[in-house]
């Protein structure tokens, strides 16, 4: 069975400054590891996804998170935080199996920006 | 492109009453249509898996005779909460897997809905 964990249901950061949202997971077999953001009253968007290859993967928004099989993490960041970022984030893991793709999700982590 | 659409976003009813909720992909056909249930500030609970002509497949504890799937169509899938309560009350979001190709083999990419605020008065 798999697991994520995500540290810190809420991260305050200032409009400029670094975003660092944290995804720790827990799998058998390699995973596919995957980021949604959550906009009040919305849907969830993808953000980006880790299947193979790069372990530094690009994404939408101008964010970005590196798969660390080592420290089992997939951390989402971004260099400089806008306001528009404001929202929950979601950190997903998957694993091929016979039901198809069944997503686990962390806790989520809500993201503020400060003026 | 993988937008996926639910209708209604919103709906507010009296108890005992059922409520159909649409799920579409509109520019791509999903192998797969997934059925989450999301409490305020809470991670999305999985409630059920659907493919398209065959029966869901439940997650435990989810009633399978309250909550009714209807996968039709390769881009339509409906969720029916029947005689809703008030503790039914809740934000449904569907989403809608397409494949990509992974290490392991073909692996589904899931696009999600916008959700559909439920209130059960």
């Amino acid at each position: 069975a798999q697991s994520v964990t995500q540290l810190g249901s809420h991260v305050s950061v200032s409009e400029g400054a670094l975003v660092l949202l944290r995804c720790n997971y827990s799998s058998s077999v390699p995973p596919y590891l995957f980021w949604y953001v959550q906009y009040p009253n919305q849907g969830l968007q993808l953000l980006l996804k880790y299947t193979t290859g790069a372990t530094l993967v690009k994404g939408i928004n101008g964010f970005e998170a590196e798969f660390k099989k080592s420290e089992t993490s997939f951390h989402l960041t971004k260099p400089s935080a806008h306001m528009s970022d404001a929202a929950e984030y979601f950190c997903a893991v998957s694993l091929f199996n016979n039901a198809g793709n069944m997503l686990t999700f962390g806790g989520g982590t809500r993201l503020m920006v400060k003026p | 492109g993988a937008v996926v659409s639910q209708h209604p976003s919103r709906v507010i009813c009296k108890s005992g009453t059922s409520v159909k909720i649409e799920c579409r992909s509109l520019d791509f056909q999903a192998t797969t249509m997934f059925w989450y249930r999301q409490f305020p500030k809470q991670s999305l609970m999985l409630m059920a898996t659907s493919n398209e002509g065959s029966k869901a497949t439940y997650e435990q504890g989810v009633e399978k005779d309250k909550f009714l799937i209807n996968h039709a169509s390769l881009t339509l899938s409906t969720l029916t909460v029947t005689s809703a309560h008030p503790e039914d009350s809740s934000f449904y979001i569907c989403s809608a897997s397409t494949p990509f190709s992974g290490t392991s083999g073909v692996v589904d990419t899931q696009y999600f809905g916008p959700g559909t605020r439920l209130t059960v008065l």
